[in-house]
């Protein structure tokens, strides 16, 4: 099994393009969760997905859309790239929901996004 | 009063000692818990889950502490390779993760 796979691994973007990441997983998990990190920050939840179709607002998801048509695909839409969005973004998924015990997520390897 | 708060370091051990790690948390009704390793420049990766019993793997040891609201991870013997940042994770009706704390094992 790959686990979570996400493209593209770096991109660079001039400020008002726009661009999707793709995040992928194996697993058969219903929730799926994209992420960003930057330094001194830690994670912080963009969107997230509970099921096939179903989408929800994390701590910061001004900026971004997500998608979810597919059971095992979650893109990440930036539909016009800021500096601002200069990041590290990791997608997760997880088997069960949050505050369950089957809520560990596992990671994608992240994907390094630069908006010049 | 931050969600999820982690003393961020640096912790700069050498070989062999023993460290330790304190995360505390704001909401009571907090339900999960996790401690999870990052090294640099890679994704999170789970270490251990948090019981309310305490848990131990290895060289790791993890507990809860729902009074004070707090969740601590031992770690003994330390070897090169613990060298990483340990994020503390807590889990209600949303996800948090914490800001991590940095560990570096000196030879």
């Amino acid at each position: 099994n790959a686990g979570v796979t996400q493209t593209p691994k770096f991109r660079v973007l001039k400020t008002g393009q726009s661009m999707t990441l793709l995040c992928a997983q194996d697993m058969n998990h219903e929730y799926m969760y994209w992420y960003r990190q930057d330094p001194g920050m830690g994670l912080r939840l963009i969107h997230y997905s509970v099921g096939e179709g179903t989408t929800a607002k994390g701590e910061v998801p001004d900026g971004y859309n997500v998608s979810r048509l597919k059971k095992q695909n979650f893109l990440l839409g930036l539909e016009s790239a800021a500096p601002s969005q200069t990041s590290v973004y990791f997608c997760a998924s997880s088997y069960g929901g949050r505050g369950t015990v089957a809520d560990t997520q596992y990671f994608g390897p992240g994907t390094r996004l630069t908006v010049l | 009063r931050k969600e999820v708060e982690q003393d961020p370091g640096p912790f700069n051990v050498p070989e062999g000692a023993t460290v330790a790690f304190n995360c505390t948390y704001s909401n009571s009704a907090s339900q999960s818990f996790f401690w999870y390793r990052q090294d640099c420049r890679k994704e999170p990766k789970l270490l251990m889950s948090v019981y309310s019993s305490g848990n131990e793997d290895g060289r790791f040891t993890a507990q809860l502490n729902r009074a004070s609201q707090y969740i601590s991870l031992l770690i003994r013997d330390s070897k090169l390779s613990d060298s990483a940042t340990y994020l503390c994770v807590v889990n209600d009706d949303k996800v948090i993760f914490g800001p991590g704390t940095s560990l570096s094992v000196i030879p």
